[in-house]
């Protein structure tokens, strides 16, 4: 298995507090990736990142922001949470190839 | 619009039949494509992949089956197993320099004893 570790695994906060979310990878891969996992929409990309402090937004990235100061560490914000935030989140690897690797998933509830 | 469709949300099979999980797409540009398992509470697992320049790639008793003209994949699982009995998502890659991924909206496999 791949090396990535998400923390924390599950989170409960309140509408309008800032929340960072974790994701750790031993196998030093230069690909890094932030889905949430919704009903009725599998994997949705929010940013990714090519490289230390080089990252992009993907296809839901409004309310989230990112960054990566260490080629180990990709951190998800959400600067303000909100209820339609609530979701599973999931960080992925990938290096060479095209195959991703998924760490456990963090499930965040905002009230 | 969604690029890579799975239209059966679920799929119910006996033990020890073959298990066919459908995966349409739209893009004609992408060059990869794979399938990925998921078990509540846990992180998606990579199960097979193909190249666009092939039409099937097979891998024990999994087996995925490209057909470009129809801009359609299938996998193949046979015989089928309660322990597949999973969500699965196929996943498609334009290629390029960021390995990103599109997902479909996923199937549950149920396989029932």
């Amino acid at each position: 298995d791949a090396g990535i570790t998400q923390s924390p695994r599950h989170k409960v906060t309140e509408t309008g507090t800032p929340v960072t979310l974790r994701c750790h990878q031993t196998e030093n891969h230069r690909y890094m990736y932030w889905y949430r996992q919704d009903p009725g929409h599998g994997l949705r990309l929010i940013h990714y990142s090519y490289g230390v402090k080089d990252t992009d937004k993907g296809e839901v990235s409004d309310g989230y922001s990112v960054s990566r100061s260490k080629t180990e560490d990709f951190l998800l914000t959400l600067e303000s949470a909100t209820s339609s935030q609530t979701s599973v989140y999931f960080c992925a690897i990938s290096g060479d190839r095209v195959e991703q690797f998924f760490g456990p998933g963090t499930r965040l509830t905002v009230l | 619009d969604q690029q890579v469709k799975q239209n059966s949300p679920s799929l119910s099979v006996q033990e020890g039949r073959i298990s066919i999980l459908n995966c349409d797409y739209t893009n004609s540009m992408f060059d990869y494509f794979l399938w990925y398992k998921k078990y509540p509470a846990e992180g998606p697992t990579f199960l097979i992949s193909i190249s666009s320049i092939k039409d099937k790639n097979e891998d024990g008793r999994f087996t995925v089956f490209l057909n470009k003209s129809a801009k359609h994949l299938s996998l193949h699982i046979v015989p089928s197993q309660p322990g597949d009995s999973a969500v699965y998502f196929c996943a498609a890659s334009h290629g390029g320099a960021t390995n990103k991924l599109i997902f479909g909206t996923g199937t549950l496999l149920a396989v029932q004893p």
